[in-house]
This record gives structure tokens, C-alpha cells and sequence, in this order.
């Protein structure tokens, strides 16, 4: 079992839907879980973090953590085709030296 | 604020050459990762330095893989010599040193091994 699985996708929704990006990880240990987004040909941007259960929500973005099943959640409100990127969930275990364990990523599709 | 600087853009070798890639982290920033990246895969950590000590090196392939961040500021990563496999993007990040483990990635440097 990978430490941080991601659906590859790629994952197709319409413009004005919402995206729900999951992320799966092994170690209970876990504390902080992180949400990137790169464009093809571009390095990765941080857009959300979050280390509580529950949900945060940044504008059109939601990340939700449920530390007991070990799953990270994005959720992408009203879907624009400029959201079209690779989405990578990133992890770090405590105690790790500021060492994240990533994801490969899933690629979402907003179409017109 | 400047982000995280890294130069070259981009480098086309032969195989058994060798390559430098540069970085300048976020000013302030004690920690700096390097990255390898393949298409369609998620990054690497290749090295990861805390100010100018080495914190984890333990998937760089120290055979021809070396690193140094010399007054725990700008850093290099060298390939000498390089394989075919070596074909990448190599991504520089950088991280706050005491709160939070948010980092902040480079444009990063693609590499293509002939």
C-alpha cells in the first residue's frame, strides 16, 4: 500500500460543477495534509493545508480531513475551466523533519 | 516578497555529461528540498537541508547525485554523470523553519538527457 494514494483520474466535470478530489493515507501519525495544484509545464502551488477534522473552506476551495477513515478531501465549488490542473495531496508525519509524503496526483478536467 | 529562484530553466545534456542546477530559497527560509519530478508522477525528495545540514538524503543516488548549501542559504544539485533516466524536472522548495511545513516551490529546472 502506497503512504498517499490519489486517484490518477482524469477526473471530467462540467464548468459550474463541483470537483471532489480524495486522498487516502497510511499512517495514523499523520498530522498535517496539504493540497497542491500544478499546471502542465508549471511547478506546484500550495492552495490549502489543513491539520484539524472537520472542513476549511478558502473561497471556491474546501479541504475536509477525517483523521479516523484517513482520507483528505478537496472540493472545488462552481468548477472553472482555469481549475483544469493536476491536483497532489501531500502529508506529513509527525515527528518527520518537515518531510512531506506525496501523492501522484490526480488530474482534473473542467470542461466549457 | 521573491520566491524560490532556480536557474537554469531548462538544460539539454548527453548522457555521462555532467550538470548544475542552482536555487535560492524564500529569504528566511531555514529549510530547502530538491525535487525530482517524472511526467505524471508526483515529486521526489531527493534532499532535503536544514539550514547547511543535510536533514534526509536518503533517496539521492549518491553514486552521481551530489548536493551542498553552503552558509545555509543558496544550494546546488549536481549530476555527474548523467543517465538517460535523469530526465526530469528538478524542483527547488524551501519551508519556514520553525512554524508550519507549507513549502513554496521554484519555477524548477527541466533537464533532458540525450
Amino acid at each position: 500500500q502506497k503512504e498517499v494514494e490519489q486517484n490518477s483520474g482524469p477526473l471530467s466535470v462540467p464548468e459550474g460543477a463541483i470537483a471532489s478530489l480524495n486522498c487516502t493515507y497510511s499512517d495514523r501519525g499523520s498530522q498535517s495534509f496539504f493540497w497542491y495544484r500544478q499546471y502542465s509545464g508549471k511547478s506546484p502551488e500550495l492552495i490549502m493545508f489543513i491539520y484539524s477534522n472537520g472542513d476549511k473552506e478558502d473561497g471556491r476551495f474546501t479541504a475536509q480531513l477525517n483523521k479516523a477513515s484517513q482520507y483528505v478531501s478537496l472540493l472545488i465549488r462552481d468548477s472553472q475551466p482555469s481549475d483544469s490542473a493536476t491536483y497532489l495531496c501531500a502529508v506529513n508525519k509527525a515527528g518527520n523533519n518537515r518531510k512531506l509524503i506525496w501523492g501522484l496526483g490526480t488530474s482534473l478536467a473542467v470542461n466549457p | 516578497e521573491a520566491g524560490v529562484a532556480q536557474s537554469p530553466r531548462y538544460k539539454i545534456i548527453e548522457k555521462r555529461q555532467s550538470v548544475a542546477f542552482w536555487c535560492n530559497p524564500i529569504s528566511g527560509h531555514a529549510t530547502l528540498y530538491w525535487y525530482q519530478q517524472i511526467l505524471g508522477q508526483g515529486p521526489k525528495l531527493l534532499i532535503q537541508f536544514q539550514n547547511n545540514g543535510v536533514v534526509d538524503d536518503s533517496q539521492l543516488p549518491k553514486d552521481r547525485f551530489s548536493a551542498e548549501r553552503l552558509k545555509g542559504v543558496d544550494s546546488t544539485l549536481k549530476i555527474q554523470p548523467a543517465k538517460l533516466e535523469d530526465s526530469a524536472v528538478y524542483l527547488c522548495a524551501s519551508s519556514p523553519g520553525t512554524a508550519g511545513v507549507e513549502q513554496f516551490f521554484g519555477p524548477g529546472t527541466r533537464l533532458t538527457v540525450l
